[in-house]
């Protein structure tokens, strides 16, 4: 079973600073996505990357797929309030089968303070 | 926009009894998921349902858990004798025939 770890855990800013959270594993993702977490609330899914040194962007989002496809990264630039929230990194199955299982990192706590 | 809504959104319940959680998936949807998330730890996968059948179940989906579509509107998880280590936020999903899952709000069970 893969594994996806999530750096840092927590994250705790002030609103205009950018961040970065990085999701890795020691094997290469068929494809990977990051959603985001309010509390009270389920994921909801931001972007999926496929191709090995992708870049999306989504608004003041930007998400990078490494060239092997064994990490990933979301850079927020200027973070303001509203980006609060937990940011989770999921790989989906190779082939969407009847199952289509997401496999969850433990997500990065990112806190933006006025 | 159409959502996936579970109820109740908090279930207290005490150890060994039967809890039913329950879900609405968004209508035109096939795939159905669900998924738990115990306090501070990441989200894990419990069971996908397809054409009326569990497709794939978890190591924690043990034959203490149970789901159900009775109705072609809702989508169930039945623990039949809940244990401590139930507790946790649970989330149903569902998803067309793309890529994305769309997920509940998640109901939070409490187990005594």
């Amino acid at each position: 079973t893969q594994l996806l770890e999530q750096s840092p855990q927590f994250l705790s800013i002030q609103e205009g600073e950018n961040l970065t959270v990085y999701c890795n594993s020691s094997s290469v993702f068929s494809s990977l996505q990051w959603y985001r977490q309010e509390p009270g609330e389920g994921p909801v899914l931001l972007v999926t990357v496929v191709t090995g040194g992708e870049v999306k962007k989504l608004k003041r989002l930007t998400f990078q797929f490494g060239d092997a496809r064994k990490d990933s990264s979301l850079h927020i630039t200027a973070a303001q309030t509203g980006d609060t929230g937990l940011y989770l990194c999921a790989e989906p199955p190779m082939i969407y089968n009847q199952g289509g299982k997401l496999i969850f990192g433990q997500g990065t706590e990112l806190s933006v303070k006025p | 926009e159409p959502e996936v809504t579970q109820t109740p959104s908090h279930q207290v319940t005490q150890m060994g009894q039967e809890v039913i959680l329950r879900c609405v998936p968004i209508s035109n949807h096939l795939y159905f998921y669900w998924y738990r998330q115990i306090l501070g730890q990441k989200v894990e996968f419990l069971v996908s349902f397809y054409n009326n059948e569990i497709s794939e179940k978890s190591e924690i989906f043990d034959d203490q858990f149970s789901v159900e579509r009775p109705d072609g509107s809702n989508f169930t998880l039945k623990i039949r004798s809940t244990k401590l280590e139930d507790s946790a936020m649970y989330f149903c999903a569902s998803r067309d025939r793309g890529v994305e899952q769309y997920f509940g709000p998640g109901t939070r069970l409490t187990v005594t």
